[in-house]
């Protein structure tokens, strides 16, 4: 079975300041359509999963361009410019390529 | 705006079955863009895929689940739901539902989640 592993578990970060999470799969996410269907959400406290990002790097409808993804194959890295307040939670890289959809662990970021 | 809105018990016994509906409003349910599905977040934990649904009816299951998971869908009502059978203290979670479109396969669009507690 794959296994999607996050790091870090937990970020603290000054606002204003960059923030990076690394997402890895244990196997290629490379799909035999030749899409990599990795993805990452955001979860605000108290709040359901809001996706950020699709198919490793495309931005979802209504997302600042602060956040960012890339990767290829089996590391994946979503990355924030300048976090603010608002970024405060936690994120989770998803892959849908292979069965079954698998969640990563989660990152936690919070403020310093 | 497509919405989608969990409902059911947030109470069952252990042994019981769980059972859960979603209802999307502002869009239709009967489109072949969509796989509609159930995620799971136990307390203080991490999210879990529990199924998915295409409007068709074919059906998509975690094999973790699989024996006890049973997703149904009415597009007469435009929901789905699902169904877990023989519930332990382990399945107590919020339970969402979510559109995920065929062509990015993310999960974009999530009901607000109803917390289900198993417990005598």
């Amino acid at each position: 079975d794959i296994v999607m592993t996050q790091t870090p578990l937990s970020s603290p970060v000054t606002l204003g300041q960059p923030a990076s999470i690394s997402c890895r799969s244990s196997q290629s996410l490379v799909h035999s359509d030749g899409n990599t269907y990795l993805s990452w959400l955001q979860q605000r406290p108290g709040q359901p999963p809001r996706l950020l990002i699709y198919k490793i790097s495309n931005r979802f409808s209504g997302v600042p361009d602060r956040f960012s993804g890339s990767g290829a194959g089996t590391d994946f890295t979503l990355k924030i410019s300048r976090v603010e307040a608002e970024d405060v939670g936690v994120y989770y890289c998803m892959q849908a390529t292979q069965f079954p959809p698998l969640f990563g662990q989660g990152t936690k970021l919070e403020i310093k | 705006q497509l919405q989608l809105q969990e409902s059911g018990p947030g109470l069952v016994k252990p042994s019981e079955t769980l059972s859960l509906t979603c209802t999307v409003s502002g869009g239709s349910i009967s489109s072949s863009s969509y796989y509609w599905g159930w995620i799971r977040q136990p307390p203080g934990k991490g999210l879990e895929w529990i199924g998915s649904i295409y409007y068709s009816g074919s059906t998509y299951y975690n094999p973790s689940l699989k024996s006890r998971v049973t997703i149904s869908v009415d597009t007469s009502k435009n929901q789905f739901s699902l169904k877990l059978s023989s519930v332990t203290a382990a399945d107590t979670a919020v339970y969402y539902c979510a559109r995920r479109p065929v062509v990015t396969a993310a999960f974009d669009i999530w009901g607000q989640g109803t917390m289900v507690t198993v417990s005598s």
